[in-house]
């Protein structure tokens, strides 16, 4: 079945820098790639996500990158601000895509220092 | 703002005791998942159900947790007997016909002493 793999596991940045999570999947078929964030005792929260058609999506101060021929998807965000420290999960729907049924990476705390 | 719900949100329980967890989909929303949050293991899927039919449980625990959905505003999750290494964070997440994006309930903190 599917495996998501999510690196780094925890991240600590500067108020104003970038952060850059990163995933790999396993199963090529897979096509859609959800980001989500979850604030610390609160229920994670989808912030954008892209299909498998797709090689960049932005949306503000967040973008997700996908290479399917390494089949890993990124999240990039820039101008960090203290309200961004939360994990941030990332996903992937396996096949039959029609299912909805995600398969999550571990999870990474992102850390924002004022 | 329609939101997933989730009842109770906290609960401690001593080992051997049931667990009933209890979730409302959003109206509408016909494919419910359960989800597991530990430290250690992320978020893993337990159980989904589409159309009030449950599609995959591979992920519980078959001699101990059932999941069902008596009705479309409905779906529990139960443990008995419960056991110290149960407890974690519970989330329910329902979708719509078409889509992916899941909206996740509150979740409920289970610790079984």
């Amino acid at each position: 079945g599917e495996n998501v793999e999510q690196h780094p596991s925890t991240l600590s940045v500067q108020e104003g820098d970038s952060a850059v999570i990163k995933c790999t999947y396993s199963d090529s078929a897979s096509n859609y790639f959800p980001w989500y964030k979850q604030e610390l005792g609160k229920r994670p929260q989808l912030i954008i996500d892209i299909r498998s058609n797709v090689g960049e999506k932005k949306d503000q101060r967040i973008a997700v990158t996908l290479n399917k021929t390494a089949k890993h998807f990124s999240l990039h965000i820039t101008e960090t601000q203290p309200e961004d420290s939360a994990v941030y999960f990332c996903a992937a729907t396996p096949p039959p895509s029609n299912t909805g049924k995600l398969i999550f990476g571990q999870g990474t705390t992102l850390q924002v220092k004022p | 703002d329609a939101r997933v719900t989730q009842t109770p949100r906290d609960k401690v329980t001593e080992m051997g005791q049931e667990v009933t967890m209890r979730c409302q989909p959003i109206l509408g929303h016909n494919t419910v998942f359960w989800y597991r949050q530990t430290m250690m293991q992320g978020l893993e899927l337990l159980a989904y159900f589409r159309n009030r039919a449950p599609l995959d449980d591979s992920g519980m625990p078959k001699d101990r947790f059932s999941a069902e959905m008596p009705d479309a505003t409905l779906a529990t999750l139960k443990i008995q007997p419960s056991e110290p290494r149960d407890s974690a964070v519970y989330f329910c997440a329902s979708g719509g016909t078409g889509g992916h994006e899941q909206f996740f309930g509150p979740g409920t903190r289970l610790t079984v002493l």
